[in-house]
């Protein structure tokens, strides 16, 4: 079935540098791909997403690229700050399909 | 703002009693959805439903219930609640876009966290 894999462990970081969090996924078809973002105490809210193969979502400064070739989805952001903290979930959702399946999350902690 | 309330949001109960979380949503969408949150695991999809009266299970939907008796509101019921149980639940509902149901994209409630003793 469709899957998405993030990256094991939490991800600590300084304010101001760059930030990569790895998503990979299996589909038997086209899925759009997403990330969410989840601070403290909320739900999820969306961050971005794309729809098909080389389409980059962006917003935040936040950006990620679907890679059919790799079937990748990674999360970068050039310079994050402590206002960044927060989990990040990669997911998907096959054309037809009424779910979205999700990864296990990032923890994102952001020093100042 | 998607319009979603959930309720209640704190709950501490005693094995073996049942739970009821309340899921309501004033846009009118068809599509909805309940998510368990735990470390390790990320969501995990229990129940979603499609229309009223219409649901269906997901991944984890062993010792849980729904029901959709109208388009607003979306029950998660534990019959019987156990300690597993314990865990931040979640609802969430699908937009949509000039009318057409948007692929993937969910917004989530703030989230009822329930713990089991």
């Amino acid at each position: 079935g469709d899957s998405v894999t993030q990256m094991e462990g939490p991800v600590t970081l300084s304010e101001e540098a760059f930030l990569t969090i790895n998503c990979t996924y299996t589909a038997t078809g086209y899925p759009s791909l997403f990330w969410y973002v989840q601070y403290p105490g909320e739900g999820l809210q969306l961050l971005l997403k794309a729809t098909k193969a080389d389409d980059k979502g962006s917003n935040k400064g936040f950006e990620a690229t679907y890679r059919k070739e790799t079937t990748s989805f990674h999360l970068e952001k050039g310079s994050v700050q402590v206002s960044d903290s927060a989990v990040y979930f990669c997911a998907l959702s096959e054309e037809g399909n009424n779910r979205l399946a999700f990864g296990k999350g990032n923890q994102v902690v952001v020093i100042p | 703002d998607a319009g979603i309330t959930q309720s209640p949001r704190h709950k501490v109960t005693e094995t073996g009693t049942p739970v009821t979380l309340r899921c309501h949503q004033t846009e009118n969408h068809r599509y909805m959805y309940w998510y368990r949150q735990d470390p390790g695991h990320g969501l995990r999809l229990i129940h979603y439903s499609y229309g009223v009266k219409d649901t269906d299970k997901g991944e984890v939907s062993d010792g849980y219930s729904v029901s959709r008796s109208k388009t607003e509101d979306f029950l998660l019921t534990l019959e019987s609640a156990t300690s597993s149980q314990t865990s931040v639940y979640f609802c969430a509902i699908r937009g949509t876009s000039g009318g057409v149901t948007n692929t993937g994209e969910l917004f989530f409630g703030e989230g009822s966290r329930l713990t089991v003793l």
